[in-house]
């Protein structure tokens, strides 16, 4: 079965300190993977994606993530956060000829920030 | 920017009730999604469509129906609210269809309590 696990429900980093979100994912296909930012009170927006070439993406905020396919890994790292960085985090699965509506959310990652 | 606005932030409703949620996006997206975000759960699919007039069941249709009469309107109703429909409600629109291709466009949610 096509499943995302986020095994971290939450986290806290101290401000400045790096930050790394862990990511599972479970496809038959190859897959498409996406990590997505909701601030409180905000609809989520994509940080980043990963569909094919490099494995190590970049994204918006100074966020990166690297696919690791011997470990059905997708994990988003950063090094050093802020306090804006305080959000929940989704990781996403998707097919490459798949339908949109087949796009598999992990269950999130609430991200805090210790000053 | 693509914007994806959801008419109601927060709505209490009363058991019974007839619900309807409101969302319309600006930048021509054919594609158009509900769904529902639970602690711990995710995003879940409600509904979806490709296209006006044209709807297709998500994972959690039940106690669910849509309404698409113009290309950049998507409605989600709850004929008959109850509190097990408490929750967080997002709507996003796609250019692409096919996962793969593109992102999905989020509105900030509609936070629903069903007394």
């Amino acid at each position: 079965a096509q499943s995302v696990t986020q095994p971290d429900i939450h986290i806290t980093v101290s401000e400045g300190a790096s930050l790394e979100l862990r990511c599972n994912y479970s496809y038959g296909a190859t897959p498409y993977l996406f990590w997505y930012v909701q601030s409180p009170g905000q609809g989520l927006q994509l940080l980043l994606k990963y569909f094919s070439g490099d494995t190590l993406v970049q994204g918006i905020k100074g966020f990166e993530a690297e696919f690791k396919r011997s470990q059905s890994s997708f994990n988003l790292r950063k090094p050093s956060v802020h306090w804006s960085d305080a959000a929940e985090y989704f990781c996403a699965v998707g097919g490459m000829r798949s339908s949109a509506s087949k796009i598999i959310f992990g269950s999130g990652t609430r991200l805090s920030i210790r000053p | 920017d693509v914007k994806v606005t959801q008419s109601s932030r927060y709505l209490v409703k009363r058991t019974g009730e007839k619900v309807f949620l409101e969302c319309v996006q600006d930048m021509d997206h054919e594609n158009m999604f509900w769904y529902r975000q639970d602690p711990g759960l995710g995003l879940r699919l409600i509904y979806f469509s490709y296209d006006v007039k044209m709807k297709e069941k998500g994972d959690i249709p039940e106690g669910y129906s849509v309404s698409r009469e113009k290309k950049e309107r998507f409605s989600l109703i709850l004929e008959s609210a109850s509190t097990n429909q408490t929750s967080m409600y997002l709507c996003a629109s796609s250019f692409y269809r096919v996962s793969g291709t593109g992102e999905l466009f989020f509105g900030e949610g509609s936070r629903l309590t069903v007394l």
